[in-house]
């Protein structure tokens, strides 16, 4: 079982770029959430896809949406990138409470 | 305020010694209750959970946590700590009056391991 799988590991962006992150779901889970974690603090909850559809949503503008496929996979696209959303996202995939998370992609906005 | 609290950012504690985290959270309804660990540049490991029942649950790598209705507290210990159990640990909860299974973070205490 290959697990939560991220892609890319790492990327560098500049302000006002457009990013897409991509995670591919561990076997038999129907669930993904994505979290921004920034240096020093906790992982913030940024949404959660289920069914192809928007389930729950954090504290995040528009400019953060998402998309899950048939597949379960799931994409995170944020639009006009801020020096603040710089950090580590997260993706973790569920079918039931527990999540698994993946290893993250580290993102940096110059 | 709906919330999750770990008090303590940083712990020093010697190879061998006890560990206690302390985690408490503020919910009007007991959420569902887990602790993950992070090592530096890694994603989330799941250490243990609660749900119900048994309010002291064991977890992976010698961890175990206690489940405090009272003090809304769920603290985790571990009795010898290994050098190899420094990392950042985080406390969450998964609210259950709400549609779904977000997570809610503490802010993590990171665990030093001196030798």
């Amino acid at each position: 079982d290959a697990g939560v799988t991220q892609s890319p590991t790492h990327l560098i962006k500049t302000r006002g770029q457009q990013v897409t992150l991509r995670c591919s779901p561990k076997s038999g889970h129907d669930t993904v959430s994505w979290y921004q974690q920034a240096l020093g603090q906790g992982p913030q909850f940024i949404f959660q896809y289920y069914e192809e559809e928007e389930r729950q949503r954090g504290n995040f503008p528009d400019r953060f949406s998402g998309h899950q496929f048939p597949n379960y996979s799931s994409e995170l696209n944020v639009n006009a990138l801020l020096l603040g959303d710089s950090a580590l996202y997260l993706c973790a995939s569920s079918n039931s409470y527990e999540q698994f998370f993946g290893p993250g992609t580290r993102l940096t906005v110059l | 305020a709906q919330s999750v609290t770990q008090p303590d950012i940083h712990i020093t504690v010697s190879e061998g010694a006890s560990l206690e985290l302390r985690c408490n959270y503020s919910y009007g309804a007991t959420p569902y209750l887990f602790w993950y660990v992070q090592s530096p540049g890694q994603g989330l490991q799941l250490l243990l959970k609660y749900f119900s029942g048994d309010t002291l649950v064991q977890g992976i790598k010698g961890f175990e946590a206690e489940f405090k209705r009272s003090q809304s507290s769920f603290n985790l210990r571990k009795p010898s700590v290994h050098w190899s159990d420094a990392a950042e640990y985080f406390c969450a909860v998964v609210p259950v009056m709400e549609y779904g299974n977000k997570l809610v973070f503490g802010a993590g205490t990171i665990l030093r391991v001196k030798s």
